[in-house]
């Protein structure tokens, strides 16, 4: 079964860059979505839609890449309130199933 | 507005069974694909089923197959997790998302808690 691999934790200053990568054999080729779930048991919501698009709502800040083995997550300017857990997903095709990463921290310092 | 709303948790013995509910407003459910999604205390997100608009195709994470049960009526626009043979690594925040046709969740209920103890 295909599986992604994430950072632990990522530290930003704030106002600077942060970016989350996403690992997996040939992402490349997958759709990538990326959701920010913020502590106290929210929900997740979308920040990134395949592999580069932002849903209505999200700031341009956030933005995400995705070539080879690996997708990126990009949070620019970074705020405060960007502190949060970040989880990539894919669809895996030979299975059908979802695939989540095991999630990033990010803190901005 | 567009919201999904899940119940049904709460606290079961192991080896028992829940059965979750999510229900839909602002939408047709008919027109999507949908999952459950849970998350253990402390842990990350787990997919844990997805099942298609006419309930054709439906898959479920190795941790849960034999043992959970995904449906749907597309009338009530409800969806519905049936549990049974619970484990002490069932609990978990269980969420339902709706997912669009690049495979992206882009609607999450607020998530229902199951607790499996003695």
């Amino acid at each position: 079964s295909y599986e992604v691999t994430q950072p632990l934790s990522v530290s930003v200053a704030l106002g600077q860059t942060a970016r989350i990568t996403c690992g997996g054999d040939n992402i490349g080729r997958k759709n990538v979505h990326w959701y920010q779930q913020k502590a106290g048991g929210q929900a997740p919501i979308l920040v990134i839609w395949r592999d580069s698009n932002r849903p209505s709502g999200i700031p341009e800040r956030f933005s995400g890449s995705n070539s080879g083995n690996t997708a990126t997550l990009t949070i620019s300017r970074a705020q405060a309130g960007d502190e949060a857990d970040y989880y990539c997903q894919v669809w895996d095709g030979s299975t059908a199933r979802r695939v989540f990463g095991s999630g990033t921290k990010v803190t901005v310092l | 507005e567009v919201e999904l709303v899940e119940s049904g948790g709460g606290l079961v013995e192991p080896g028992g069974s829940l059965r979750l509910s999510c229900e839909a407003s602002g939408f047709s459910l008919e027109t999507y694909t949908m999952n459950w999604v849970r998350q253990a205390p402390g842990k990350g997100l787990e997919w844990v089923s997805s099942i298609s608009r006419s309930s054709s195709h439906i898959y479920y994470a190795e941790s849960v197959k034999d043992r959970f049960t995904i449906s749907r009526d597309n009338a009530k626009n409800s969806l519905y997790l049936q549990m049974n043979s619970l484990r002490a690594e069932d609990t978990a925040v269980f969420f339902c998302a709706r997912e669009t046709v690049q495979n992206a969740f882009d609607i999450w209920g607020q998530g229902t808690m199951v607790t499996v103890s003695s």
